[in-house]
C-alpha cells in the first residue's frame, strides 16, 4: 500500500521557470492538501481540495496554483519560480475534512532549490 | 490567526527518562489536535489525534492530554529509547485549515 506519493523527490529551478509537482494517493481520501516546510516556520498550508472538483487557498496561496485531477491526484503547479520558493512541499491526504476525527497522511516530499 | 507554538526547541534526554513535549494555541475553536513525528528527510506520521470533545489518547508509551480552555496539549513519552529520536510537531484543525507549530527534535540518548 503506497499511501501518498509525490514526484520528483528532488527538483532544481531557475528563477522564473516553471513546474508542477505531483501527488497521488490510494487511500480513496476525499480531501487532499500542499504544505511547505520552511526552517524556524513549521509547515504551512498553500492549498487544499476537501473534495474532488474544488479547491479553496491555505495560509500562503501566493505564487502557485492547483489542480484536483480527479479523487486520486492533487498536482501543484509554479508558473513563475522564485527563490523564496525554496522549501520542502509536501503533499497530505485525509478521508473527510472539516471533521473532529480527521488524520492527515503525508508524502516524503520534494526538495525544491530555486536559483 | 491561529499560532501555534512548541516549547522546547530541542530536547535531549538519556534512555529510559519519561518526557513531557508541549504544545500551546491561541484560538480554543479547534475540531482536533494532532501529534506528528518527522525523521529527518520524511515526511510526517500521525501518532495521535485528539478529538476537541476528549481530554486525552494513549497508544503505548505515548499519552496526549489536551486542555482546550487554556490552549494547551502535551504528549508524555514514557521509558525513551533512542528509536523515539525525531522531531516531533503539534498541528491544530479548525476544519480544513490546519496549523503546525515548529516543532520539538528529540534526541534519546543510548
Amino acid at each position: 500500500n503506497a499511501g501518498v506519493t509525490q514526484t520528483p523527490k528532488f527538483q532544481v529551478l531557475k528563477t522564473g521557470q516553471s513546474m508542477t509537482l505531483q501527488c497521488a494517493q490510494d487511500m480513496n481520501h476525499n480531501s487532499m492538501y500542499w504544505y511547505r516546510q520552511d526552517p524556524g516556520m513549521g509547515l504551512r498550508l498553500i492549498y487544499y481540495s476537501a473534495s474532488e472538483g474544488t479547491t479553496d487557498k491555505g495560509e500562503v496561496p501566493n505564487g502557485y496554483n492547483v489542480s484536483r485531477l480527479n479523487k486520486r491526484e492533487f498536482s501543484l503547479r509554479l508558473e513563475s519560480a522564485a527563490p523564496s520558493q525554496t522549501s520542502v512541499y509536501f503533499c497530505a491526504s485525509s478521508e473527510l475534512g472539516g471533521q473532529a476525527k480527521n488524520i492527515q497522511y503525508f508524502g516524503a516530499g520534494t526538495r525544491l532549490s530555486v536559483l | 490567526k491561529q499560532e501555534v507554538t512548541q516549547i522546547p526547541a530541542a530536547l535531549s534526554v538519556p534512555e529510559g527518562e519519561n518526557l513531557v513535549l508541549n504544545c500551546s494555541f491561541t484560538d480554543s475553536a479547534i475540531y482536533n489536535l494532532q501529534w506528528f513525528r518527522q525523521d529527518p528527510g520524511k515526511g510526517l506520521t500521525s501518532l495521535l489525534l485528539i478529538q476537541s470533545s476528549q481530554r486525552e489518547q494513549t497508544s503505548g508509551r505515548l499519552n496526549a492530554s489536551l486542555d482546550k480552555s487554556s490552549g494547551r496539549s502535551t504528549l508524555y513519552i514514557a521509558a525513551s529509547q533512542p528509536g523515539d529520536s525525531a522531531t516531533y510537531l503539534c498541528a491544530v484543525s479548525t476544519g480544513n485549515q490546519f496549523y503546525f507549530g515548529t516543532g520539538t527534535s528529540l534526541t534519546v540518548i543510548p
